[in-house]
């Protein structure tokens, strides 16, 4: 079974400024799907960000990419010139390409705290 | 504006009685829904995959009798949670899988969230 790992579970970053939140995953699999969500005090889930596996090149949404290193199963977000309402709970989230019912699997989340 | 809606918001209700929450893809059919719970400060946890016409797939220790799940079109589903309990108290949250060419295909899109409180 696929797991998504966030090994931070707060992070802050000052207004303007760049922060980087990490996400490993671990999968057998070759083509996938690759999310990041928000979550904000409303809570609900708005998407960030989107990746194929199959696709080399980072995925960037405005101020949002990501970096994704398939060999090392590794999927980061860099979020640039933080702003107030980036402050969210922030999940990485993998999806199997093997069929449509495939849920997402989520990893535990990092709250991200904008400093003004 | 949001595509996927739930109903209610928030439902307040007594131990023992029965809650029914409604999802609903409202520009978009949605072959697979899905339910999670949220508990304060953690991550999503998936209840149960539910397909259109066809008895839910729930996840191991989610009690299926409790939390019965009818997706009865490509537009609705609920969550009928059954003689709740104090322990039932907490933020369930739908989600929508966008079949159509209407919506990215695949796309998955999330409801607004349900707080229950079962006092």
């Amino acid at each position: 079974a696929q797991t998504v790992t966030q090994s931070q579970p707060e992070m802050s970053v000052q207004e303007a400024e760049t922060v980087t939140l990490s996400c490993t995953y671990d999968t057998s699999e070759s083509d996938y799907y690759l999310f990041w969500y928000k979550q904000p005090p409303s809570r609900q889930m708005i998407l960030v960000i989107r990746q194929e596996a199959y696709k080399q090149q980072n995925a960037t949404e405005n101020r949002f990419s990501v970096n994704f290193q398939k060999a090392a199963k590794s999927f980061s977000l860099k979020i640039s010139d933080s702003q107030l309402g980036d402050a969210a709970m922030y999940f990485c989230a993998y999806r199997s390409k093997n069929s449509g019912n495939t849920p997402l699997v989520f990893g535990k989340g990092t709250r991200l705290s904008v400093i003004a | 504006g949001a595509v996927v809606s739930q109903h209610p918001s928030r439902v307040i209700c007594k131990s023992g009685t029965s809650v029914k929450i409604e999802c609903r893809s409202l520009d978009f059919q949605a072959t697979t829904m899905f339910w999670y719970r949220q508990f304060p400060k953690q991550s999503l946890m998936l209840m149960a995959t539910s397909n259109e016409g066809s008895k839910a797939t729930y996840e191991q220790g989610v009690e299926k009798d409790k939390f019965l799940i009818n997706h009865a079109s490509l537009t609705l589903s609920t969550l009928t949670v059954t003689s709740a309990h104090p322990e039932d108290s907490s933020f369930y949250i739908c989600s929508a899988r966008a079949e159509t060419s209407g919506r990215a295909w695949g796309e998955q899109y999330f409801g607004p969230g349900t707080r229950l409180t079962v006092t």
